[in-house]
Protein backbone atom coordinates (compact mmCIF):
# COMPACT_ATOMS: atom_id res chain seq x y z
CA UNK A 1 0.00 0.00 0.00
CA UNK A 2 1.36 3.62 -0.99
CA UNK A 3 1.98 5.56 2.08
CA UNK A 4 3.80 8.81 2.96
CA UNK A 5 4.79 9.74 6.86
CA UNK A 6 5.75 13.21 7.61
CA UNK A 7 7.96 14.16 10.62
CA UNK A 8 8.04 16.02 12.78
CA UNK A 9 4.33 16.37 13.43
CA UNK A 10 5.05 20.29 14.92
CA UNK A 11 8.15 22.63 14.32
CA UNK A 12 8.80 25.50 16.49
CA UNK A 13 11.90 27.55 15.63
CA UNK A 14 13.50 30.84 16.02
CA UNK A 15 13.72 33.36 13.42
CA UNK A 16 16.70 32.33 11.58
CA UNK A 17 16.98 28.84 12.77
CA UNK A 18 17.63 26.76 10.18
CA UNK A 19 16.20 23.00 9.81
CA UNK A 20 14.81 20.17 8.17
CA UNK A 21 11.22 18.49 7.56
CA UNK A 22 11.12 14.78 6.51
CA UNK A 23 8.89 13.09 4.33
CA UNK A 24 9.02 9.19 3.90
CA UNK A 25 7.38 7.09 1.32
CA UNK A 26 6.51 3.89 0.15
CA UNK A 27 4.99 4.00 -3.35
CA UNK A 28 4.45 0.97 -6.21
CA UNK A 29 5.70 3.77 -8.43
CA UNK A 30 7.00 7.21 -7.90
CA UNK A 31 5.77 9.72 -10.69
CA UNK A 32 6.68 12.70 -8.56
CA UNK A 33 6.70 13.91 -5.50
CA UNK A 34 4.97 17.28 -4.08
CA UNK A 35 5.53 19.55 -1.61
CA UNK A 36 3.10 22.52 -0.71
CA UNK A 37 2.72 24.76 1.52
CA UNK A 38 -1.10 25.05 3.64
CA UNK A 39 -2.42 28.17 5.62
CA UNK A 40 -5.11 27.98 8.20
CA UNK A 41 -8.33 27.43 6.49
CA UNK A 42 -6.74 27.47 2.69
CA UNK A 43 -6.08 25.06 0.17
CA UNK A 44 -2.67 23.83 -0.56
CA UNK A 45 -0.28 25.67 -2.38
CA UNK A 46 1.80 23.91 -4.86
CA UNK A 47 5.76 24.85 -4.00
CA UNK A 48 7.91 21.74 -5.89
CA UNK A 49 7.30 19.02 -7.33
CA UNK A 50 10.53 16.30 -7.10
CA UNK A 51 10.85 13.27 -10.47
CA UNK A 52 14.05 11.36 -9.68
CA UNK A 53 16.47 10.58 -6.81
CA UNK A 54 18.99 12.88 -6.45
CA UNK A 55 17.06 15.92 -7.99
CA UNK A 56 17.33 18.83 -5.82
CA UNK A 57 14.86 22.04 -6.27
CA UNK A 58 15.09 25.79 -4.69
CA UNK A 59 12.91 28.25 -4.00
CA UNK A 60 13.81 31.22 -1.79
CA UNK A 61 14.80 29.76 2.02
CA UNK A 62 12.98 26.28 0.66
CA UNK A 63 15.43 23.44 -0.81
CA UNK A 64 13.47 20.04 -1.53
CA UNK A 65 15.61 16.99 -1.96
CA UNK A 66 14.92 13.57 -3.07
CA UNK A 67 16.14 10.07 -2.28
CA UNK A 68 14.66 6.69 -3.26
CA UNK A 69 12.77 6.75 0.16
CA UNK A 70 12.49 9.77 1.56
CA UNK A 71 12.60 13.84 0.74
CA UNK A 72 13.45 16.78 2.63
CA UNK A 73 12.37 20.34 2.80
CA UNK A 74 14.94 22.42 4.43
CA UNK A 75 14.24 25.40 5.47
CA UNK A 76 17.10 27.89 5.60
CA UNK A 77 16.34 31.28 8.19
CA UNK A 78 13.22 30.71 8.25
CA UNK A 79 10.96 34.38 9.33
CA UNK A 80 7.91 34.28 10.71
CA UNK A 81 5.91 34.53 7.46
CA UNK A 82 6.84 31.10 7.01
CA UNK A 83 4.93 29.29 9.74
CA UNK A 84 2.53 27.07 8.07
CA UNK A 85 1.55 23.58 7.93
CA UNK A 86 4.19 21.88 4.81
CA UNK A 87 2.30 19.28 2.67
CA UNK A 88 3.96 16.09 1.21
CA UNK A 89 2.03 13.87 -1.74
CA UNK A 90 3.39 11.34 -3.85
CA UNK A 91 1.89 10.88 -7.33
CA UNK A 92 1.57 7.50 -8.52
CA UNK A 93 0.53 5.33 -11.31
CA UNK A 94 -2.92 4.64 -10.31
CA UNK A 95 -5.78 5.43 -12.20
CA UNK A 96 -5.38 7.79 -15.77
CA UNK A 97 -3.49 10.45 -14.21
CA UNK A 98 -1.96 8.44 -11.15
CA UNK A 99 -3.11 9.59 -7.45
CA UNK A 100 -1.91 11.89 -4.89
CA UNK A 101 -1.30 10.31 -1.79
CA UNK A 102 -0.78 12.74 1.06
CA UNK A 103 1.21 13.09 4.25
CA UNK A 104 -0.18 14.56 7.35
CA UNK A 105 1.64 17.46 6.90
CA UNK A 106 4.49 18.92 9.28
CA UNK A 107 3.21 22.31 11.37
CA UNK A 108 5.83 24.75 11.37
CA UNK A 109 6.04 28.15 13.53
CA UNK A 110 8.57 30.04 13.14
CA UNK A 111 8.46 32.87 16.53
CA UNK A 112 10.48 36.13 15.71
CA UNK B 1 -0.63 30.27 -13.71
CA UNK B 2 -3.35 28.22 -13.18
CA UNK B 3 -5.98 29.22 -10.58
CA UNK B 4 -9.16 27.44 -9.19
CA UNK B 5 -11.75 29.28 -7.89
CA UNK B 6 -13.74 27.05 -4.77
CA UNK B 7 -17.24 28.62 -3.24
CA UNK B 8 -18.24 28.50 -1.04
CA UNK B 9 -15.46 29.26 2.06
CA UNK B 10 -17.40 28.49 4.45
CA UNK B 11 -20.79 26.90 5.08
CA UNK B 12 -22.81 26.01 7.77
CA UNK B 13 -25.90 23.80 7.33
CA UNK B 14 -28.73 21.57 9.16
CA UNK B 15 -29.12 18.14 9.23
CA UNK B 16 -30.82 16.46 6.63
CA UNK B 17 -30.09 19.41 4.19
CA UNK B 18 -28.05 19.72 0.92
CA UNK B 19 -24.97 21.88 0.00
CA UNK B 20 -23.80 22.86 -3.16
CA UNK B 21 -19.65 23.22 -3.34
CA UNK B 22 -18.19 24.95 -6.83
CA UNK B 23 -14.92 24.84 -8.58
CA UNK B 24 -14.22 27.10 -11.70
CA UNK B 25 -10.92 26.66 -13.21
CA UNK B 26 -10.59 30.27 -14.16
CA UNK B 27 -7.90 30.54 -17.10
CA UNK B 28 -7.21 27.17 -18.14
CA UNK B 29 -10.03 24.57 -19.14
CA UNK B 30 -10.17 21.25 -16.75
CA UNK B 31 -11.10 18.07 -18.30
CA UNK B 32 -10.19 16.40 -14.60
CA UNK B 33 -11.36 17.40 -11.14
CA UNK B 34 -10.09 15.66 -8.10
CA UNK B 35 -12.26 16.36 -4.81
CA UNK B 36 -10.43 15.71 -1.49
CA UNK B 37 -11.31 15.63 2.35
CA UNK B 38 -9.41 16.96 4.80
CA UNK B 39 -10.16 16.00 8.84
CA UNK B 40 -8.21 18.03 11.15
CA UNK B 41 -5.06 16.77 11.56
CA UNK B 42 -5.21 14.10 8.98
CA UNK B 43 -4.09 14.02 5.41
CA UNK B 44 -5.93 14.89 2.00
CA UNK B 45 -7.74 12.14 1.32
CA UNK B 46 -9.22 11.84 -2.27
CA UNK B 47 -13.10 11.45 -2.65
CA UNK B 48 -13.60 11.30 -6.02
CA UNK B 49 -12.39 12.01 -10.39
CA UNK B 50 -14.87 14.13 -12.13
CA UNK B 51 -14.71 14.08 -15.87
CA UNK B 52 -16.09 16.36 -17.99
CA UNK B 53 -19.32 15.44 -19.78
CA UNK B 54 -19.19 11.96 -18.28
CA UNK B 55 -19.67 9.78 -14.77
CA UNK B 56 -17.11 10.66 -11.80
CA UNK B 57 -14.81 7.90 -10.72
CA UNK B 58 -15.45 7.55 -6.56
CA UNK B 59 -12.87 6.06 -4.21
CA UNK B 60 -13.58 2.73 -2.09
CA UNK B 61 -15.93 4.20 0.44
CA UNK B 62 -17.53 6.74 -0.74
CA UNK B 63 -20.90 6.90 -1.20
CA UNK B 64 -21.66 8.10 -4.68
CA UNK B 65 -25.39 9.03 -3.79
CA UNK B 66 -24.53 11.20 -1.46
CA UNK B 67 -21.65 13.21 -2.24
CA UNK B 68 -22.77 14.35 -6.26
CA UNK B 69 -20.47 15.40 -8.59
CA UNK B 70 -21.71 17.24 -11.90
CA UNK B 71 -18.57 18.09 -14.22
CA UNK B 72 -20.85 19.71 -17.22
CA UNK B 73 -18.40 21.99 -18.33
CA UNK B 74 -14.52 22.65 -19.45
CA UNK B 75 -14.51 25.31 -16.56
CA UNK B 76 -16.84 24.01 -13.83
CA UNK B 77 -17.31 21.04 -11.23
CA UNK B 78 -19.49 20.52 -8.51
CA UNK B 79 -19.97 18.53 -5.60
CA UNK B 80 -23.43 18.15 -3.91
CA UNK B 81 -23.41 16.61 -0.19
CA UNK B 82 -26.98 15.32 -0.07
CA UNK B 83 -29.09 14.89 2.91
CA UNK B 84 -25.95 16.44 5.13
CA UNK B 85 -25.27 14.54 8.86
CA UNK B 86 -22.54 16.06 11.85
CA UNK B 87 -20.32 13.49 10.69
CA UNK B 88 -19.93 15.07 7.08
CA UNK B 89 -18.55 17.95 8.87
CA UNK B 90 -15.25 19.02 7.12
CA UNK B 91 -12.76 21.03 4.91
CA UNK B 92 -13.81 19.98 1.05
CA UNK B 93 -11.02 20.68 -1.60
CA UNK B 94 -11.05 20.70 -5.34
CA UNK B 95 -8.18 19.99 -7.50
CA UNK B 96 -6.85 20.77 -11.20
CA UNK B 97 -3.97 20.19 -13.72
CA UNK B 98 -3.14 17.08 -11.16
CA UNK B 99 -1.32 18.63 -8.14
CA UNK B 100 -0.39 21.32 -9.09
CA UNK B 101 -3.40 23.96 -8.34
CA UNK B 102 -5.99 23.61 -5.64
CA UNK B 103 -8.90 25.36 -4.69
CA UNK B 104 -9.07 27.66 -1.31
CA UNK B 105 -11.32 24.84 0.28
CA UNK B 106 -15.05 24.84 1.62
CA UNK B 107 -15.36 24.23 5.17
CA UNK B 108 -18.44 22.95 5.56
CA UNK B 109 -20.22 22.33 9.24
CA UNK B 110 -23.16 20.64 9.88
CA UNK B 111 -25.33 21.22 12.61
Amino acid sequence: EDQVTQSPEALRLQEGESSSLNCSYTVSGLRGLFWYRQDPGKGPEFLFTLYSAGEEKEKERLKATLTKKESFLHITAPKPEDSATYLCAVLNYGGSQGNLIFGKGTKLSVKP
Amino acid sequence: GAVVSQHPSRVICKSGTSVKIECRSLDFQATTMFWYRQFPKQSLMLMATSNEGSKATYEQGVEKDKFLINHASLTLSTLTVTSAHPEDSSFYICSAANGYTFGSGTRLTVV
